[in-house]
């Protein structure tokens, strides 16, 4: 286990609904950052904060939205979902400075379904 | 051109076998890299991190080509518990954190 807790595991959404996903960090990880895991691809960097600054964007749109805590746990918000937003999504925390390559530790992830 | 590019298999080999992957990279800026491994329905996990002299850690061995823009990864002696999905992961220096992850190469080893 890594210690990077996601939540929930699984949900399903109906298409231009609105969700939010939760990650709480490995303790001392100062740097959370969201992937997108569609079926059969690597993730895809949404972003990463870094007290409670986003630091570093990946190409999603706006509706795709995040907040980090002073606990640097974490969120992350879809507005008006769609189908295409259906993937797994994995945050991942680590330490040190945003340019810091020290190694990321995932969560198991939640895995959103939109109909 | 993607960013960062694998070929996605399956590579399908026998036990004991020696097996190499690519990873091809398109910024040549990029200054970090590194190689993931998935399992079927779980999260990504370091395998390591490649290093511009190249870098070995048991059976696994990790190799950096800058000029032609590519990484590698060798495998020998496969065991049955590699079966796996391999990710390369590559990022650029500088204040922002932007990591590319290929779409990754699934390995099946068999007996």
């Amino acid at each position: 286990e890594t210690g990077v807790t996601q939540s929930p595991t699984h949900l399903i959404k109906t298409r231009g609904q609105q969700v939010t996903l939760r990650c709480s960090s490995q303790s001392g990880h100062n740097t959370v950052s969201w992937y997108q895991q569609a079926l059969g691809q690597g993730p895809q960097f949404i972003f990463q904060y870094y007290r409670e600054e986003e630091n570093g964007r990946g190409n999603f749109p706006p509706r795709f939205s995040g907040l980090q805590f002073p606990n640097y746990s974490s969120e992350l918000n879809v507005n008006a979902l769609e189908l295409d937003d259906s993937a797994l999504y994995l945050c991942a925390s680590r330490s040190g400075q945003p340019g810091d390559n020290t190694e990321a530790f995932f969560g198991q992830g939640t895995r959103l379904t939109v109909v | 051109r993607k960013e960062v590019e694998q070929d996605p298999g399956p590579f399908n080999v026998p036990e004991g076998a020696t097996v190499a992957f690519n990873c091809t990279y398109s910024n040549s800026a990029s200054q970090s890299f590194f190689w993931y491994r998935q399992d079927c329905r779980k999260e990504p996990k370091l395998l390591m991190s490649v290093y511009s002299s190249g870098n070995e850690d048991g059976r696994f061995t990790a190799q950096l080509n800058r000029a032609s823009q590519y990484i590698s990864l060798l495998i020998r002696d496969s065991k049955l518990s590699d079966s796996a999905t391999y990710l390369c992961v590559v990022l650029q220096s500088g204040g922002s954190y932007i990591p590319t992850f290929g779409r990754g190469t699934s390995l099946i080893v068999h007996p």
